[in-house]
């Protein structure tokens, strides 16, 4: 099972957003509503933040959403704060009760 | 509060085994599915396999760079899950991350343990 792609970076000034894609195949991101990001800061396990392609667990600000076309899903963070600097990562069910994750992003607020 | 708390990491050679715990609280272990996540030094998230839960046969299924080295395994009398992993490779160097897969997501990870294969 390769990974899914990301793209290595993103930036952002404070107040501005940044969209994070992530694509797979069919087998996948598109086959199945089980799309999840996870927030990693440097040195610390993963946090959940979106799941199900577009849910929010609580305690999540709702600066972040996640959306999904096709074989690829996106996760938006709306009105960047310094502390959104961090690495993302998506996942996903890919069937045949494997999971597979994204290559991972690295955001950063200008 | 819930927790998972890894343990059992260290330094192994080339060829080796090391059997990794996870203990947990604060939610039903017995009615949970829980897999192992990996992370090798400045790489991205890997997952390793899962186990369900024994109501759902407690089988399980792994990722095709560790199947037939590593097993999964759980004693629900402790809340505890395993991580046994033999004829380790360099490439096996990592944190591994327990974590509850709560019905399609990762929602409870534990801090990790490291594991490092070298000679």
């Amino acid at each position: 099972q390769s990974a899914l792609t990301q793209p290595p970076s993103a930036s952002g000034s404070p107040g501005q957003s940044v969209t994070i894609s992530c694509t797979g195949s069919s087998g996948d991101v598109g086959g199945y509503n089980y799309v999840s990001w996870y927030q990693q800061y440097p040195g610390k396990a993963p946090k959940v933040m979106i799941y199900e392609v577009s849910k929010r667990p609580s305690g999540v600000p709702d600066r972040f959403s996640g959306s999904k076309s096709g074989n690829t899903a996106s996760l938006t963070v709306s009105g960047l704060q310094a502390e959104d600097e961090a690495d993302y990562y998506c996942g996903s069910y890919a069937g045949s009760n494997n999971y597979v994750f994204g290559s991972g992003t690295k955001v950063t607020v200008l | 509060e819930v927790q998972l708390v890894e343990s059992g990491g260290g330094l192994v050679e080339p060829g080796g085994s090391l059997r990794l715990s996870c203990a947990a609280s604060g939610f039903d272990f017995t009615g949970a599915w829980m897999t192992w996540v990996r992370q090798a030094p400045g790489k991205g998230l890997e997952w390793v396999g899962r186990i369900k839960a024994k109501t759902s046969g407690e089988t399980t299924d792994y990722a095709a760079p560790v199947n037939g080295r590593f097993t999964i395994s759980r004693d629900d009398s402790k809340n505890t899950l395993y991580l046994q992993m033999n004829s380790l490779k360099s490439e096996d160097t990592a944190v591994y991350y327990c974590t509850w897969y709560y019905y399609s997501y990762l929602d409870v990870w534990g801090k990790g343990t490291t594991v490092t294969v070298s000679s």
